[in-house]
């Protein structure tokens, strides 16, 4: 068990909606990373927050936005949703102390339909 | 932009016998980390072992070892006694040192590890 905990586990939708995926981040983690991992790909980096502020951006649609709350929880906002966005939505998580990993929660899994 | 290369997109090994994950990634930074995260069926992203740039002791986690050639830029991953359990993708993986806005992991393709029983 990492200590991230995201939730849904899987999500079954249509096009054209909008979806919200949570992450709670391990204790004393001010960090949050998101990725984004379509069917048999490499993980693509998407967006980190620290301490509620964005930090980094890779490459995240317009369509898609994050936010990171005061008690360090991030929620990633998909809408419009198209076929597509159909993939596995990891969190992951960096300590106070750097000691360079990520620590990664069981992931969202996102069916478009 | 640092990048990461798998070039091993499929790897088979004989159930206890060894194998060797190769990966080999390009920075202008000279310190950094370089992970082996597994990815089982379960789809949890594992993390297998750690190297810091700084260190040129390669590192080793049970039956897992790297062989770490900075000059080079490789880190390859070796497995010894392949046990089923092992059967999994596995992501090679950067990351710069703690840095503003630089501190994502940079994720190779990863490559798919079979394990013939």
């Amino acid at each position: 068990d990492s200590g991230v905990t995201q939730t849904p586990k899987h999500l079954i939708t249509a096009t054209g909606q909008r979806v919200t995926l949570r992450c709670s981040p391990r204790s004393g983690d001010l960090s949050v990373y998101w990725y984004q991992q379509s069917l048999d790909q490499g993980l693509q980096f998407l967006i980190q927050y620290y301490n509620g502020e964005e930090r980094a951006k890779g490459n995240i649609l317009e369509r898609f936005s994050a936010q990171q709350f005061p008690d360090l929880h991030s929620e990633l906002n998909l809408s419009s949703l198209e076929l597509g966005d159909s993939a596995l939505y990891f969190c992951a998580s960096s300590g106070r102390q750097y000691t360079g990993e990520l620590f990664f929660g069981e992931g969202s899994r996102l069916t478009v339909l | 932009a640092q990048t990461v290369t798998q070039s091993q997109p499929e790897m088979s090994v004989q159930e206890a016998e060894t194998v060797t994950l190769s990966c080999t990634y390009d920075t202008s930074e000279s310190d950094y980390y370089l992970f082996w995260y597994k990815q089982p069926p379960s789809r949890q992203m594992i993390l297998v072992i750690r190297q810091e740039a700084y260190k040129q002791q390669n590192a080793t986690e049970n039956r897992f070892s790297v062989n770490f050639q900075k000059a080079a830029k490789s880190f390859s991953l070796k497995i010894s006694d392949s046990q089923l359990g092992d059967a999994a993708m596995y992501f090679c993986a950067y990351r710069s040192p703690s840095n503003f806005g630089n501190e994502k992991l940079t994720f190779g393709t990863g490559t798919r590890l079979t394990i013939i029983p």
